[in-house]
């Protein structure tokens, strides 16, 4: 099993609608998490830590849930901008984090 | 914005050639990280360092070497290259607090 996984996708969803994606992670010492956003073409660029206890930021919502051991991330109203892939990173409180292979998100008109 | 640059942003080569990458900082952070990333593989370690002059290997080390002789910079290294070194290369920073990680805009090489 891999150490990060998530489902590559793509996941095609219309302007408007709310889309989720989860990523599972094996190692349950695992300390921090994150979510990333990708651009093609472009370098990954930090969306929002994940905390216990959940946390919003806008349209995103990110939660852990340590007893299935796996985090999510929720995005409402979509736009159009949102189009990215998306890469979970889990770290075990070494200096090297584990980065999942990501999930393909296209908004479409 | 970390204030990470790399150079060269793109560059073409021929295999066997040496081909050196550079990753610059301006903030002082400790750990820097190379990484390669290719379709179906996603964001793979090569080498990552937590200090001047100290280095250890990633994943996919093979074929690579790094020096960081300043904390500014990291080197990146392809002795002799090979066509399946050709990869868009990213360089990251840590940062203390968060443990979060930031990337620089990356290195497009392709290895003919």
């Amino acid at each position: 099993r891999k150490e990060v996984e998530q489902d590559p996708g793509p996941f095609n969803v219309p302007e408007g609608a709310t889309v989720a994606f989860n990523c599972t992670y094996s190692n349950s010492a695992s300390q921090s998490f994150f979510w990333y956003r990708q651009d093609c073409r472009k370098e990954p660029k930090l969306l929002m830590s994940v905390y216990s206890s959940g946390n919003e930021d806008g349209r995103f919502t990110a939660q852990l849930n340590r007893a299935s051991q796996y985090i999510s991330l929720l995005i409402r109203d979509s736009k159009l901008s949102d189009s990215a892939t998306y890469l979970c990173v889990v770290n075990r409180g070494s200096y090297i984090p584990t980065f999942g292979r990501g999930t393909s998100l296209i908004v479409h008109p | 914005d970390a204030g990470i640059t790399q150079s060269p942003r793109h560059k073409v080569t021929e295999t066997g050639t040496p081909v050196t990458l550079r990753c610059h900082q301006t903030e002082n952070h400790r750990y820097m990280y190379w990484y390669r990333q290719d379709p179906g593989h996603g964001l793979r370690l090569i080498h990552y360092s937590y200090g001047v002059k100290d280095t250890d290997k990633g994943e996919v080390s093979d074929g690579y070497s790094v020096s960081r002789s300043k904390t500014e910079d990291f080197l990146l290294t392809l002795e002799s290259a090979t066509s399946s070194q050709t990869s868009v290369y990213f360089c990251a920073i840590r940062t203390g607090e968060q443990e979060t990680q930031y990337f620089g805009p990356g290195t497009r090489l392709l290895v003919l």
